[in-house]
């Protein structure tokens, strides 16, 4: 069973768009997070849930709307999409607390044209 | 605020040869450590931490690093390098309460 899924893998759209991007965990995590990864590989955090909590809120457009309905998911939202969207996001969990590793999902591209 | 240095964009090693990927961090407080692994099209994958206690950390696939406070670094190795190592690593810390901060990543090539 994949511990942390993404759905969808791959997502085009236009520009000015409203998309979502749904992550689900099976390991009892009670932390989840969003990152984004851009073209050259840079990788920067988003947001950060615990126990469907906003713990991190980076810098980011409020064009973005994280929306956490249970512990196990944390689904994406963006309003009004932009060519600078355009990314591999990815979604990961952990148990609470500083010490622990992340596990990430595989990933979803954005290609926003 | 915190940030963490990977010198090399790409390093590349012979199959069987000792491969060392450098990174190095700056924070304010202890640091947290973390090596992960990212293959093509895929998400990042956990390969050791330093948290505390002995200085070197071993981790998945045979690979360990080593902490060095002094220098600031933490840079992963492996004794004997394989194809399948070839990946794109992330040097990442964290202290306090902020969150994850990672290195822009170094592509490691290992040439059979």
């Amino acid at each position: 069973d994949t511990a942390v899924s993404q759905t969808p893998k791959y997502l085009v759209t236009q520009m000015g768009n409203d998309k979502s991007i749904k992550c689900e965990q099976n390991l009892g995590h009670d932390t989840m997070y969003w990152y984004k990864q851009d073209s050259k590989k840079f990788l920067k955090i988003m947001f950060s849930y615990n126990n469907k909590e906003l713990i991190i809120n980076e810098t980011v457009p409020n064009r973005f709307s994280p929306k956490s309905p249970d512990k196990a998911h944390l689904n994406l939202h963006i309003n009004s999409l932009e060519l600078g969207d355009s990314a591999v996001y990815f979604c990961a969990s952990s148990p609470p607390g500083l010490f622990y590793e992340q596990y990430f999902g595989p990933g979803t591209r954005l290609t926003v044209t | 605020a915190q940030s963490v240095a990977q010198p090399e964009d790409q390093v590349n090693v012979a199959e069987g040869n000792p491969l060392t990927v450098k990174c190095t961090y700056s924070v304010s407080g202890n640091p947290y450590l973390f090596w992960y692994v990212q293959y093509p099209n895929r998400g990042l994958q956990f390969l050791l931490k330093y948290i505390t206690g002995d200085n070197l950390v071993k981790g998945s696939y045979g690979f360990e690093a080593e902490f060095n406070k002094s220098q600031t670094s933490f840079h992963l190795k492996k004794p004997s390098a394989l194809v399948s190592d070839s990946a794109l690593y992330f040097c990442a810390v964290l202290s306090g309460n902020t969150p994850l901060v990672f290195g822009k990543g170094t592509r490691l090539s290992v040439i059979a």
